[in-house]
């Protein structure tokens, strides 16, 4: 079992450019958790995905940043217009769903906009 | 809405010490209580869990243990490694539901030897 894989694992972009983050699961793992990691504001959650569908994004900025889950494998981040404060690390995590509240994390990406 | 409280920002310790980091909760759900363990260059790792009808988790040495008067749950162990050295967040999530976890801000273990 690799874990959970996210790619790349570190991103540096300009300002106002685009930034798309990957995540792959653990096979068989029907929830998939996005996070961000700062030192100011810590672990925020951002949105999660349980079957490929979007069930609650409540943490996600309303502007610029959209997540995807296209098919069981893999998970998307998008940050359009990237800014400085958007750096930090991205984290993804995934569950078995069944009731399972236990959620293994990948290493992380680690964004930094100049 | 949830929150997690974790107020020691860094502990700083010699091998063989006993460890005692302390969280408290707000929530209006049934919570299951988490500790997590995050190393460097990796993402947080399941170390504990305590739901409220068991009060206590152990595992690796570690000991988790609840009070639901007090709305806190705490990490404690006994003697203390240098490779114990990392973050430790405690989190809450509702039990028997998928969904996302609440962290509290972290706590910075440094052991020496």
């Amino acid at each position: 079992n690799a874990g959970v894989i996210q790619t790349p694992r570190h991103k540096v972009t300009g300002k106002g450019q685009e930034a798309t983050l990957w995540c792959e699961p653990i096979s068989g793992h029907s929830a998939v958790f996005w996070y961000r990691q700062t030192i100011v504001q810590g672990l925020e959650f951002l949105t999660y995905f349980r079957n490929q569908a979007p069930i609650d994004d409540s943490g996600m900025p309303k502007e610029r940043f959209s997540a995807q889950m296209p098919n069981q494998s893999h998970s998307t981040l998008k940050i359009q217009s990237t800014q400085p404060q958007d750096s930090a690390v991205y984290l993804c995590a995934s569950s078995s769903g069944l009731g399972d509240y236990e959620q293994y994390f990948g290493p992380g990406t680690r964004l930094t906009v100049l | 809405g949830d929150s997690v409280t974790q107020k020691q920002g860094q502990v700083t310790l010699s091998e063989d010490d006993f460890l005692f980091i302390n969280c408290t909760y707000s929530t209006t759900t049934y919570p299951t209580l988490l500790w997590y363990v995050q190393y460097p260059g990796q993402g947080p790792q399941l170390l504990l869990k305590v739901t409220t009808a068991n009060n206590k988790g152990i595992s690796r040495g570690f000991e988790a243990t609840y009070d639901k008067g007090t709305t806190s749950f705490h990490l404690q162990k006994a003697s203390v490694q240098e490779s114990d050295s990392a973050v430790y967040f405690c989190a809450l999530v509702e039990t028997q539901v998928v969904g996302q976890l609440t962290f509290g801000s972290g706590t910075r273990l440094q052991v020496y030897a």
